[in-house]
């Protein structure tokens, strides 16, 4: 089965750095793209950052751009983000998904499974 | 980028009772060289992460009940749950995964008992 565990989630104050990661299990981590979706609080849901398997593409929306930075570690079938200069709207629960590719270039697709997230809160 | 747009925001429907959920993006997301849609339905419950229902539109997760169908092309679609069980409680989005990024969902409809 597929696990995906998130940890790193605290409080931090504007400004403040946090790295998030997701332990994933029961899939051939290296050859699935992934990805991270935010839910604000009593929010719907918004999509994060995409990498592809090899690490090599990783794509964000525009809001953290410069901010936030996807990356992994296949050795260690991790999956991590790097949040600097978070702000209050970056509050959310942040979930890792697993990416069903239908398309390599960028790598795109549906989330066929989820962990159960990991609480960033942004307050002074 | 592509805008979702869910309606209604909220529904009431009675056990057993027909649900109805729409979806409309605000360009295409068929794509025309395979003929699919590039839609998937998720369910989020309570508490829960989001759990997927449904992909190309209308392609039914594994162990997903059939009482769920998704239907619709182009530009407009729908996510139907045919008689409504109290399990069925939750927010359902539906997401594109067609041409380049953002991905984006919709706002999300939020399914209650009657």
């Amino acid at each position: 089965d597929v696990q995906l565990l998130e940890s790193g989630g605290a409080l931090v104050q504007p400004g403040g750095s946090l790295r998030l990661s997701c332990a994933a299990s029961g899939f051939t981590f290296d050859t699935t793209a992934m990805s991270w979706v935010r839910q604000a609080p009593g929010k719907g849901l918004e999509w994060v950052s995409t990498i592809s398997g090899n690490g090599v593409n990783t794509h964000s929306i525009d809001s953290v751009k410069g901010r936030f930075t996807i990356s992994r570690d296949n050795f260690k079938n991790t999956l991590y983000l790097q949040m600097n200069s978070l702000r209050a709207d970056d509050t959310a629960l942040y979930y890792c998904a697993k990416v069903y590719l239908v398309g390599t270039i960028p790598p795109k697709g549906y989330f066929d499974s989820w962990g159960q997230g990991t609480l960033v809160t942004v307050s002074s | 980028d592509i805008v979702m747009t869910q309606s209604p925001d909220s529904l009431a429907v009675s056990l057993g009772e027909r649900a109805t959920i729409n979806c409309k993006s605000s360009q295409s997301v068929l794509y025309s060289s395979n003929n699919k849609n590039y839609l998937a339905w998720y369910q989020q419950k309570p508490g829960q992460p989001p759990k997927l229902l449904i992909y190309w539109a209308s392609t039914r997760e594994s162990g997903v009940p059939d009482r769920f169908t998704g239907s619709g092309s182009g530009t407009d679609f729908t996510l139907t749950i045919s008689s409504l069980q109290a399990e069925d409680v939750a927010v359902y989005y539906c997401q594109h995964y067609y041409s380049n990024f953002p991905l984006t969902f919709g706002g999300g409809t939020k399914v209650e008992i009657k």
